[in-house]
């Protein structure tokens, strides 16, 4: 079926420095977002994503997160400058208009900020 | 405010038996609800949703949820697991219209199949 990648599977980061966080979505797919998951805690949304613009981010998406598609390339999300409690695994999702439900995961990158 | 409770952390069941996992909603509006199950070290995949019509829909894998307005749920059920089962599952509420398109997931539910 319709595959989301992340890159890359691992990060790990100082505290301080920037990370850049990539995701291929699904090719059809106009919707994207970014979830967060802390080990043994439930999934978060951070923000959704669509023609070029931020539809709805949560208080998770602080400022020093920022999201971006440029060209029709990566949907990326980057953290600059990043803190300890950003360590968590991201998770990029992908979905078409009107299936908002049924949202395709990539298998998320762990991030590891020391 | 939309909030998911998934009411039992971990269930272990043989293979064979059959399994329910419960999930209760809060959401005063209309709702899409669905179920994602995530193997270990993998993303969440999709299971199944229910938006409208018939209260009982069919996933993939055998699975089949069951809509109750009255109970407020949306539990998960299978008629005979696998070991392949094995994995956490989540119940996600989505927000319709002023919420936005993002999905307020449970805790989750970690089901153990044993041989």
């Amino acid at each position: 079926g319709p595959k989301v990648l992340q890159i890359p599977s691992h990060q790990i980061i100082d505290m301080g420095q920037m990370v850049t966080l990539n995701c291929d979505p699904v090719s059809n797919h106009l919707y994207f977002y970014w979830y967060k998951q802390i080990l043994g805690q439930q999934m978060e949304f951070l923000v959704n994503f669509y023609n070029g613009k931020v539809m709805e981010k949560s208080k998770l998406f602080k400022d020093q997160f920022s999201v971006e598609r440029p060209d029709g390339s990566y949907f990326t999300l980057k953290i600059q400058p990043t803190a300890l409690e950003d360590s968590a695994v991201y998770f990029c999702a992908s979905s078409l208009p009107g299936n908002y439900a049924e949202q395709f995961f990539g298998p998320g990158t762990r991030l590891t900020v020391l | 405010t939309q909030t998911v409770s998934q009411s039992d952390a971990h269930v272990t069941v043989f293979e064979g038996d059959s399994v329910e996992l419960r999930c209760n909603y809060s959401y005063g509006g209309s709702i899409y609800l669905s179920w994602y199950i995530q193997h270990h070290g993998h993303g969440l995949q999709f299971l199944l949703k229910y938006y409208s019509g018939n209260p009982v829909v069919q996933g993939v894998n055998g699975f089949e949820a069951e809509f109750s307005k009255s109970d407020s749920s949306f539990h998960l059920r299978k008629a005979s697991v696998h070991w392949s089962d094995s994995a956490v599952y989540f119940c996600a509420v989505r927000g319709y219209g002023s919420s936005g398109n993002k999905l307020i997931f449970g805790i989750g539910t970690l089901l153990s199949v044993k041989p």
